[in-house]
């Protein structure tokens, strides 16, 4: 099966800088990569997603690049703000398989200072 | 209205005790799954249900059985709890088009404890 693998476990910046996550999987069928913020205390919420035929994508400070041949694919956060501090989650899925289940990275615990 | 929903939001048992957690979606979702979240953060797929049939059943000890009724819950019961039972589940649902799964809403998860 899947195996995604989520780098750093944990990451502090200043406010204002950026934060980079990254992850890798192992399974050249996965096609769908999404970004999962988990504030503490609260539910898993999409931040972010990426399907197999794109390379980068961006939601204002937010952004993902895919390298499909090195199977990494990372998240980007640039002008980070105190609320940015939350688990990041990676994950990727095939989902044309076993109807998407998503195999998730451990997480990355982003704080951000003040 | 909250779309996935789970009750109870907090729960405190003995071990050996049976207990029950209820999800619900009214997203129309016709996928619904249980993850169970341990102290790490470590999010660990345990059952999906697609129209009410398992699709998924990952390593977990057969003291955990879901149950759907219909497309819209997925209620887990857990007979004689232990203590590493204690994590937080999170129920989520998503919908499949043409048998490929789409983006995962998660409820508010519940916190069990089991002492």
């Amino acid at each position: 099966g899947e195996n995604v693998e989520q780098h750093p476990s944990t990451l502090s910046v200043q406010e204002g800088d950026s934060a980079v996550i990254k992850c890798t999987y192992s399974d050249s069928a996965s096609n769908y990569f999404p970004w999962y913020k988990q504030e503490l205390g609260k539910r898993p919420q999409l931040i972010i997603d990426i399907r197999s035929n794109v390379g980068e994508k961006k939601d204002q400070r937010i952004a993902v690049t895919l390298n499909k041949t090195a199977k990494h694919f990372s998240l980007h956060i640039t002008e980070t703000q105190p609320e940015d501090s939350a688990v990041y989650f990676c994950a990727a899925s095939n989902r044309g398989s076993t109807l998407g289940r998503l195999y998730f990275g451990r997480g990355t615990q982003l704080t951000v200072w003040p | 209205d909250t779309a996935v929903s789970q009750t109870p939001k907090y729960l405190v048992t003995q071990m050996g005790n049976d207990k029950s957690i209820k999800c619900e979606q009214n997203l129309g979702h016709d996928t619904m799954y249980w993850y169970k979240q341990d102290s790490k953060k470590f999010l660990k797929i345990m059952f999906s249900y697609n129209n009410k049939e398992l699709i998924i059943n990952e390593t977990v000890p057969n003291r955990f059985s879901p149950k759907s009724p219909d497309k819209a819950h997925l209620n887990l019961h857990i007979n004689s709890l232990e203590l590493g039972d204690s994590a937080v589940y999170f129920c989520a649902s998503s919908h499949s088009d043409r048998g490929t799964a789409g983006i995962q809403y998660f409820g508010a998860g519940t916190r069990l404890s089991v002492l």
